[in-house]
């Protein structure tokens, strides 16, 4: 199995503009997680699905975040206006409902000039 | 809700000594308890789990015993190598299938 992908691995935008996260979890899982990862707040969880559906969204800081995840293979991460304090690290993770092991991707690192 | 509270860094050693990370839990019910390293430039992967009391999980020679009584999974090593210099996560999954992560603890070990 490839893993969980992640695409874009960089991303630099300027302020203002739509940023679109991309993940493919492991074929088979059925919760994905979406967590930020900065220097000063650490590892924060944003949103986490099951079955495709929106179960806690309680992390994600503002409107200006918005996630999807269409069909069991896909999610996306959007962040619109974007602003340069969004920069990070964004991992996506997908883990099985009866396996407690979560699968982490490799990151977007995202820069907001 | 639930939460972790782990030992802060960073912490620096010297090669082959005893590495202990703390690691301490707010939960109910009982949660699935792991420890997870983040190498430079990478994503998280488990390192070991334990999923219910008393329980040993151990990998690369690290090890952590899931103690109920003390509300504890301490991340132990008893000789660490450079490149066990990482950042380490100690995290939880409650009963509602969420995960719960500690703030990480970097650990640099100089030959």
């Amino acid at each position: 199995d490839a893993g969980v992908i992640q695409s874009p691995r960089h991303e630099v935008t300027e302020m203002g503009q739509e940023v679109t996260l991309r993940c493919k979890p492991i074929s088979g899982h059925d919760y994905l997680f979406w967590y930020r990862q900065t220097m000063m707040r650490g590892l924060e969880l944003l949103i986490y699905f099951n079955n495709n559906v929106p179960i806690d969204d309680s992390g994600m800081p503002e409107d200006r975040f918005s996630a999807k995840m269409p069909n069991a293979s896909f999610s996306t991460l959007k962040i619109q206006p974007s602003e340069p304090r969004d920069s990070a690290v964004y991992f996506c993770a997908s883990r099985l409902l009866d396996r407690n092991e979560q699968f982490f991707g490799p990151g977007t690192r995202l820069t907001v000039l | 809700g639930d939460s972790v509270t782990q030992m802060e860094g960073p912490v620096t050693l010297s090669e082959e000594a005893f590495l202990t990370i703390n690691c301490t839990y707010t939960a109910t019910g009982y949660p699935s308890l792991f420890w997870y390293v983040q190498y430079p430039g990478e994503g998280l992967q488990l390192l070991l789990k334990a999923t219910k009391a008393d329980d040993k999980g151990s990998n690369k020679g690290f090890e952590a015993t899931y103690r109920k009584e003390t509300t504890s999974f301490h991340l132990e090593k008893g000789s660490v190598q450079v490149s066990d210099s990482a950042v380490y996560f100690c995290a939880l999954i409650g009963n509602a299938g969420k995960s719960t992560f500690g703030d990480g603890t970097t650990l640099t070990v100089k030959p």
